[in-house]
């Protein structure tokens, strides 16, 4: 089955850290460059970052810059998102996703997986 | 940093036409995707590169893009079109990817 499936959500308080990832099925993972982006709650889609399939070039929106981490392990099918420092504003539903062969579009989301950022 | 805009809402009867724009300094240039995303769920791309449909997703949906506006639209209107749509594109000059702020269709 053609999948991705987040997890590692949950709550944490600020300033702490969580681990998310993303397991794929069902397709050449190494084949695709990944992403993560995320939805706080009653808002729309931000674009967190991006990871090409070999590895070899990484991107990221100012917003997690230096807090989050973005990783890959192509054995595995699996894309991680590693959060520290987290803020009470990095609360939302974190989807992985998956860019379409040749394009920089997004043709595989993830269910997503929610992370709450409160003391 | 690059920015789409789009309208927070476009209402539409069954079986009319619905387009969204989605502006963007020459957005023309760029190559603009669609998502359709309905409380609860994922989104889903409709659209991508302007005008091409991922398989699965009905004729009725069908895109366009030229000077600084992009326009998604919906033909014969559903009542199971009714969702969030957003647009978005990939800045090369920043190495951004970039969502619009989405628009809310509404099915009279």
């Amino acid at each position: 089955q053609v999948q991705l499936v987040e997890s590692g959500g949950g709550w944490v308080k600020p300033g702490g850290s969580l681990r998310l990832s993303c397991a794929a099925s069902g397709f050449t993972f190494s084949d695709h460059y990944m992403s993560w982006i995320r939805q706080a709650p009653g808002k729309g889609l931000e674009w967190l970052s991006h990871i090409k399939a070999s590895d070899s070039s990484i991107y990221y929106a100012d917003s997690v810059k230096g807090r989050f981490a973005i990783s890959r392990d192509n054995a595995e099918n699996s894309v991680f998102l590693q959060m520290n420092s987290l803020r009470v504003e990095d609360t939302a539903v974190y989807y992985c996703a998956r860019a379409k062969l040749g394009y920089d579009a997004f043709d595989m989301w993830g269910h997503g997986t929610m992370v709450t950022v409160s003391s | 940093s690059y920015v789409l805009t789009q309208p927070p809402s476009v209402s539409v009867a069954p079986g009319q036409t619905a387009r969204i724009s989605c502006g963007g300094d020459d957005i023309g240039f760029k190559s603009v995707h669609w998502y359709q995303q309905k409380p609860g769920q994922a989104p889903v791309l409709v659209v991508y590169d302007d005008r091409d449909r991922p398989s699965g997703i009905p004729e009725r949906f069908s895109g366009s893009n030229s000077a600084n506006t992009a326009t998604l639209t919906i033909s014969g209107v559903e009542a199971g079109d009714e969702a969030e749509y957003y647009c978005q594109v990939w800045d090369t000059l920043s190495a951004l990817f970039v969502f619009g702020p989405g628009t809310k269709v509404t099915v009279l």
